[in-house]
Protein backbone atom coordinates (compact mmCIF):
# COMPACT_ATOMS: atom_id res chain seq x y z
CA UNK A 1 0.00 0.00 0.00
CA UNK A 2 1.39 3.43 -0.88
CA UNK A 3 -0.72 4.95 2.20
CA UNK A 4 -1.70 8.46 1.90
CA UNK A 5 0.17 9.73 -1.07
CA UNK A 6 -0.37 14.09 -1.47
CA UNK A 7 0.88 16.21 -4.60
CA UNK A 8 2.73 18.16 -5.42
CA UNK A 9 5.15 18.61 -2.68
CA UNK A 10 5.76 21.86 -3.20
CA UNK A 11 3.90 24.90 -4.56
CA UNK A 12 4.15 29.02 -5.16
CA UNK A 13 0.96 30.50 -6.32
CA UNK A 14 0.21 34.33 -6.91
CA UNK A 15 -2.55 36.36 -4.93
CA UNK A 16 -5.59 35.38 -6.71
CA UNK A 17 -4.69 32.08 -8.57
CA UNK A 18 -6.34 29.07 -7.43
CA UNK A 19 -5.34 25.52 -7.21
CA UNK A 20 -5.87 21.95 -6.10
CA UNK A 21 -4.46 20.24 -3.76
CA UNK A 22 -4.77 16.30 -4.28
CA UNK A 23 -4.66 13.64 -1.50
CA UNK A 24 -5.47 10.28 -2.33
CA UNK A 25 -5.33 6.82 -0.01
CA UNK A 26 -5.31 3.61 -0.80
CA UNK A 27 -6.35 2.13 2.12
CA UNK A 28 -10.27 1.96 1.69
CA UNK A 29 -10.54 4.61 4.68
CA UNK A 30 -13.66 6.22 5.29
CA UNK A 31 -12.57 9.18 6.95
CA UNK A 32 -10.41 11.73 5.56
CA UNK A 33 -9.62 15.09 6.13
CA UNK A 34 -7.37 17.78 5.68
CA UNK A 35 -5.39 20.19 8.10
CA UNK A 36 -3.02 23.25 7.90
CA UNK A 37 -0.01 23.51 9.87
CA UNK A 38 1.37 26.70 10.80
CA UNK A 39 4.29 27.70 13.30
CA UNK A 40 2.59 28.01 16.75
CA UNK A 41 -0.94 27.44 16.01
CA UNK A 42 -0.75 23.60 15.89
CA UNK A 43 -2.75 22.05 13.00
CA UNK A 44 -6.07 23.31 12.31
CA UNK A 45 -8.54 20.92 10.31
CA UNK A 46 -9.54 22.75 7.30
CA UNK A 47 -12.50 20.26 5.92
CA UNK A 48 -13.18 16.54 6.64
CA UNK A 49 -15.19 13.78 5.16
CA UNK A 50 -16.91 10.79 6.73
CA UNK A 51 -17.39 8.80 3.38
CA UNK A 52 -18.37 9.27 -0.75
CA UNK A 53 -20.30 12.28 -1.05
CA UNK A 54 -20.15 13.53 2.64
CA UNK A 55 -17.83 16.36 3.66
CA UNK A 56 -18.15 19.01 6.31
CA UNK A 57 -16.59 21.93 7.90
CA UNK A 58 -13.80 21.81 9.98
CA UNK A 59 -12.32 24.88 12.24
CA UNK A 60 -11.00 27.17 9.92
CA UNK A 61 -12.94 26.44 6.22
CA UNK A 62 -12.82 30.01 4.78
CA UNK A 63 -11.55 29.69 1.27
CA UNK A 64 -11.20 26.32 0.81
CA UNK A 65 -13.50 23.98 -1.05
CA UNK A 66 -13.78 19.99 -0.96
CA UNK A 67 -15.45 16.98 -2.83
CA UNK A 68 -15.45 13.27 -2.50
CA UNK A 69 -16.53 11.80 -5.16
CA UNK A 70 -14.86 8.55 -4.48
CA UNK A 71 -13.59 6.55 -1.53
CA UNK A 72 -9.81 6.91 -2.29
CA UNK A 73 -9.59 10.71 -3.20
CA UNK A 74 -10.36 13.98 -1.10
CA UNK A 75 -9.19 17.39 -3.11
CA UNK A 76 -8.40 20.48 -1.49
CA UNK A 77 -8.94 23.11 -3.48
CA UNK A 78 -7.92 26.77 -2.87
CA UNK A 79 -10.88 29.19 -4.54
CA UNK A 80 -8.63 32.49 -4.62
CA UNK A 81 -5.42 31.99 -2.95
CA UNK A 82 -4.23 34.94 -0.06
CA UNK A 83 -0.84 35.12 1.35
CA UNK A 84 -2.52 34.02 4.87
CA UNK A 85 -3.44 30.74 3.12
CA UNK A 86 0.35 30.15 2.86
CA UNK A 87 0.99 26.99 5.02
CA UNK A 88 1.75 23.30 4.91
CA UNK A 89 -1.36 21.03 4.35
CA UNK A 90 -1.15 17.81 5.80
CA UNK A 91 -4.25 15.30 4.47
CA UNK A 92 -5.29 12.73 6.35
CA UNK A 93 -7.61 9.47 6.63
CA UNK A 94 -8.71 6.75 8.97
CA UNK A 95 -10.90 3.40 9.11
CA UNK A 96 -13.64 5.64 10.54
CA UNK A 97 -13.85 8.74 13.08
CA UNK A 98 -14.65 6.78 16.19
CA UNK A 99 -11.96 4.58 15.11
CA UNK A 100 -9.23 4.36 18.04
CA UNK A 101 -7.04 3.34 15.60
CA UNK A 102 -3.86 5.29 13.23
CA UNK A 103 -5.24 7.67 11.35
CA UNK A 104 -2.63 7.77 8.64
CA UNK A 105 -1.09 11.32 7.48
CA UNK A 106 0.38 12.43 4.07
CA UNK A 107 3.70 14.05 3.57
CA UNK A 108 2.50 16.95 3.11
CA UNK A 109 2.19 20.04 0.58
CA UNK A 110 4.23 23.04 1.44
CA UNK A 111 2.14 26.23 -0.33
CA UNK A 112 3.92 29.48 -0.46
CA UNK A 113 1.32 32.57 -2.10
CA UNK A 114 3.18 36.03 -2.90
CA UNK B 1 -14.22 25.74 24.22
CA UNK B 2 -12.33 22.73 23.47
CA UNK B 3 -8.93 22.81 23.84
CA UNK B 4 -5.68 20.87 24.32
CA UNK B 5 -2.68 22.24 25.50
CA UNK B 6 0.72 20.94 25.96
CA UNK B 7 4.38 23.08 26.48
CA UNK B 8 6.09 23.95 23.56
CA UNK B 9 9.62 22.60 24.52
CA UNK B 10 11.34 20.12 26.34
CA UNK B 11 15.26 18.89 26.69
CA UNK B 12 16.08 16.06 27.44
CA UNK B 13 19.62 14.27 27.91
CA UNK B 14 20.10 10.86 25.73
CA UNK B 15 19.84 7.91 27.81
CA UNK B 16 17.37 9.60 30.44
CA UNK B 17 13.77 9.59 30.34
CA UNK B 18 11.31 12.04 28.70
CA UNK B 19 8.16 12.75 29.83
CA UNK B 20 5.86 14.98 27.76
CA UNK B 21 2.28 16.08 29.70
CA UNK B 22 -0.89 17.60 27.66
CA UNK B 23 -4.27 18.34 29.32
CA UNK B 24 -7.56 18.51 28.00
CA UNK B 25 -10.67 20.45 28.26
CA UNK B 26 -13.47 17.35 27.22
CA UNK B 27 -14.35 15.39 29.63
CA UNK B 28 -16.26 13.47 26.91
CA UNK B 29 -13.44 12.60 25.06
CA UNK B 30 -13.11 9.33 23.75
CA UNK B 31 -9.76 8.60 22.46
CA UNK B 32 -6.47 10.26 23.13
CA UNK B 33 -3.20 10.24 20.99
CA UNK B 34 0.27 10.76 20.66
CA UNK B 35 1.93 11.50 17.23
CA UNK B 36 5.39 12.05 16.09
CA UNK B 37 6.49 14.82 13.71
CA UNK B 38 9.67 14.53 12.84
CA UNK B 39 11.41 17.49 9.97
CA UNK B 40 9.72 17.61 6.71
CA UNK B 41 7.22 15.25 7.70
CA UNK B 42 3.56 14.03 7.88
CA UNK B 43 2.14 13.22 11.43
CA UNK B 44 2.91 9.17 12.76
CA UNK B 45 0.40 8.22 15.29
CA UNK B 46 2.52 6.57 17.91
CA UNK B 47 0.07 5.32 20.29
CA UNK B 48 -3.42 5.77 21.63
CA UNK B 49 -5.02 5.10 24.57
CA UNK B 50 -9.41 5.04 25.37
CA UNK B 51 -10.67 6.80 27.77
CA UNK B 52 -11.74 3.96 30.31
CA UNK B 53 -7.91 2.84 30.68
CA UNK B 54 -5.14 4.54 32.88
CA UNK B 55 -2.05 3.01 31.57
CA UNK B 56 -0.96 1.90 28.48
CA UNK B 57 2.70 0.55 27.51
CA UNK B 58 4.46 -0.22 24.21
CA UNK B 59 8.22 -1.06 24.28
CA UNK B 60 9.77 2.32 25.58
CA UNK B 61 6.29 4.07 25.62
CA UNK B 62 4.05 4.19 28.49
CA UNK B 63 1.05 6.64 28.13
CA UNK B 64 -0.59 8.13 31.11
CA UNK B 65 -4.48 8.96 31.39
CA UNK B 66 -6.00 10.34 34.58
CA UNK B 67 -9.41 11.12 33.39
CA UNK B 68 -10.23 13.15 36.66
CA UNK B 69 -8.01 15.87 35.98
CA UNK B 70 -7.74 15.73 32.26
CA UNK B 71 -3.95 15.15 32.00
CA UNK B 72 -2.14 13.10 29.44
CA UNK B 73 1.28 11.92 29.63
CA UNK B 74 3.95 10.49 27.04
CA UNK B 75 6.88 8.73 28.69
CA UNK B 76 9.63 7.85 26.46
CA UNK B 77 12.44 4.96 28.09
CA UNK B 78 15.83 5.63 27.59
CA UNK B 79 15.63 8.23 25.21
CA UNK B 80 17.66 8.62 22.47
CA UNK B 81 18.96 11.05 19.68
CA UNK B 82 16.22 9.73 16.68
CA UNK B 83 13.29 10.45 19.33
CA UNK B 84 14.33 14.44 18.50
CA UNK B 85 10.96 15.33 17.06
CA UNK B 86 7.70 17.10 17.77
CA UNK B 87 4.87 15.50 19.72
CA UNK B 88 1.55 15.85 19.34
CA UNK B 89 -1.43 14.93 21.82
CA UNK B 90 -5.02 15.15 20.40
CA UNK B 91 -7.87 14.04 21.56
CA UNK B 92 -11.11 12.62 19.48
CA UNK B 93 -14.09 15.10 21.06
CA UNK B 94 -17.24 14.36 21.43
CA UNK B 95 -18.04 15.33 17.87
CA UNK B 96 -16.09 12.83 16.85
CA UNK B 97 -13.60 15.46 15.57
CA UNK B 98 -10.04 14.88 16.64
CA UNK B 99 -8.34 18.07 18.31
CA UNK B 100 -4.64 18.73 18.18
CA UNK B 101 -2.42 20.16 20.84
CA UNK B 102 0.27 22.74 19.36
CA UNK B 103 3.02 20.25 19.71
CA UNK B 104 5.79 19.76 22.45
CA UNK B 105 9.29 19.79 20.47
CA UNK B 106 11.65 17.16 22.31
CA UNK B 107 15.63 18.23 21.81
CA UNK B 108 17.95 15.75 22.97
CA UNK B 109 21.32 16.73 24.65
CA UNK B 110 24.24 14.67 24.49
Amino acid sequence: NAGVTQTPKFQVLKTGQSMTLQCAQDMNHEYMSWYRQDPGMGLRLIHYSVGAGITDQGEVPNGYNVSRSTTEDFPLRLLSAAPSQTSVYFCASSYSSETGGAQYFGPGTRLLVL
Amino acid sequence: GEDVEQSLFLSVREGDSSVINCTYTDSSSTYLYWYKQEPGAGLQLLTYIFSNMDMKQDQRLTVLLNKKDKHLSLRIADTQTGDSAIYFCAELNRDDKIIFGKGTRLHILP
